[in-house]
């Protein structure tokens, strides 16, 4: 079974600085089935990326997605101070489909 | 309107049962994989299980140990989750969510609000 571990568990940066949030993989990721989610204290995760690199509907260009393999990369371009949340990343290439930890993205 | 809507949660004793239910409109119901993600309280996501759109697929995690079952009825735009034998460690919101688009896996593009179930003597 492919397991996910995201790296940092906790980022605390300003609004206007760069994200970079990583996912690893313990076995190569099939046909890059990789997803990036946003949490919000409360609310229902947000699909943002599938595929590793594509944008889902209606996320803003500040978000994008990069790698293949085992090592994935979600990069937040610049913050705004609504993009302090959780982030999940996702494989949904091989079975069981699995969750990484979680990184928690907060306002320094 | 895309939505999704969860219901059937609740508080049961150890080694009971329950069964949720998620209620689709606003799109083909039948032509999407359907999937259920659980959240323990103050923890990550759990994938639980997964059903293709005619079920002829149904996947489950293996931690849950064959006491779940995933089903549909698409003629009521409907999917169902009967869980059996709860434990302490079942508790959390349960969460529906579709596969983004008509494929045999993808991501979940659409989830639901949750339903709470907590067990507890």
């Amino acid at each position: 079974e492919v397991v996910l571990t995201q790296s940092p568990g906790t980022l605390s940066l300003s609004a206007g600085e760069r994200a970079t949030l990583s996912c690893r993989a313990s076995q190569s990721v099939s046909s890059s089935y990789l997803a990036w989610y946003q949490q919000k204290p409360g609310q229902t995760p947000r699909l943002l990326i599938y595929g590793a690199s594509s944008r889902a509907t209606g996320i803003p260009d500040r978000f994008s997605g990069s790698g293949s393999g085992t090592d994935f990369t979600l990069t937040i371009s610049r913050l705004e101070p609504e993009d302090f949340a959780v982030y999940y990343c996702q494989q949904y290439g091989a079975l069981p489909y699995a969750f990484g930890q979680g990184t928690k993205l907060e306002i320094k | 309107e895309v939505q999704l809507v969860e219901s059937g949660g609740g508080l049961v004793k150890p080694g009971g049962s329950l069964r949720l239910s998620c209620a689709a409109s606003g799109f083909t119901f039948s032509s999407y994989s359907m999937n259920w993600v659980r959240q323990a309280p103050g923890k990550g996501l759990e994938w639980v299980s997964s059903i293709g759109g005619s079920s002829r697929y149904i996947y489950y995690a293996d931690s849950l140990k064959g006491r779940f079952t995933i089903s549909r009825d698409n003629a009521k735009n409907s999917l169902y989750l009967q869980m059996n034998s709860l434990t302490a460690e079942d508790t959390a919101v349960y969460y529906c969510a579709r596969d983004r688009i008509v494929v045999l896996t993808d991501a979940f593009d659409i989830w639901g609000q949750g339903t709470m179930v907590t067990v507890s003597s």
